[in-house]
């Protein structure tokens, strides 16, 4: 079975600095996507990223970034230029291809933004 | 841009009873799923729904849960007899493919069984 682990539950960033959260995950497919959530306290999910695995270059929207490696099955987010508003938990969340498309969640990392 | 629209946001009821839960997918979407989320823990996949019947469920999704398309736009989860461990905040989500493009949740109804 698959699964994502999140091995930091709570990170810590100045504004304007960088952060970058972890993301590994564990399967036997060739064929998936990997996804970025993040969830404000009003605890709606909102799409940060998306990488579809067969692609080497990484996904990039705007100051968020991630760095892919399939043979390391890692997937980590780099946040840059950090804005308070970026305050949220982060789930890492993988989909196998092909299929009915369920999304298989982390336990998430709890990131604050410092003043 | 085109909303994924849950309702109630928040829904207390006895411990029992039933509830239903209603979603509003973006209308080209053909794939729609509902996940859980307990308080503090990570999101849970429930069931996906496709061309008017459950494709996949989780061990989650029990004899007491049931999920509907009455008509062209809603998406409903019936949980018959609420326990107190539903207490959960319910997501809908719809896709308009299987490759997980445009992967849109709702914003989610709180529920809280008392």
């Amino acid at each position: 079975a698959q699964t994502v682990t999140q091995s930091q539950p709570e990170m810590s960033v100045q504004e304007a600095e960088t952060v970058t959260l972890s993301c590994t995950y564990d399967t036997s497919e060739s064929d998936y996507y990997l996804f970025w959530y993040k969830q404000p306290p009003s605890r709606q999910m909102i799409l940060v990223i998306r990488q579809e695995a067969y692609k080497q270059q990484n996904a990039t929207e705007n100051r968020f970034s991630v760095n892919f490696q399939k043979a390391a099955k890692s997937f980590s987010l780099k946040i840059s230029d950090s804005q308070l508003g970026d305050a949220a938990m982060y789930f890492c969340a993988y989909r196998r291809g092909g299929s009915q498309g369920n999304l298989i969640f982390g336990k998430g990392t709890k990131l604050s933004v410092k003043p | 841009e085109p909303e994924v629209t849950q309702t109630p946001s928040h829904q207390v009821t006895q411990m029992g009873q039933e509830v239903i839960l209603r979603c509003v997918p973006i209308s080209n979407h053909l794939y729609f799923y509902w996940y859980r989320q307990i308080l503090g823990q990570k999101v849970e996949f429930l069931v996906s729904f496709y061309n008017n019947e459950i494709s996949e469920k989780s061990e989650i999704f029990d004899d007491q849960f049931s999920v509907e398309r009455p008509d062209g736009s809603n998406f409903t989860l019936k949980i018959r007899s609420t326990k107190l461990e539903d207490s959960a905040m319910y997501f809908c989500a719809s896709t308009p493919d299987r490759k997980g493009h445009g992967y849109t949740f709702g914003s989610g109804t709180r529920l809280t069984v008392v």
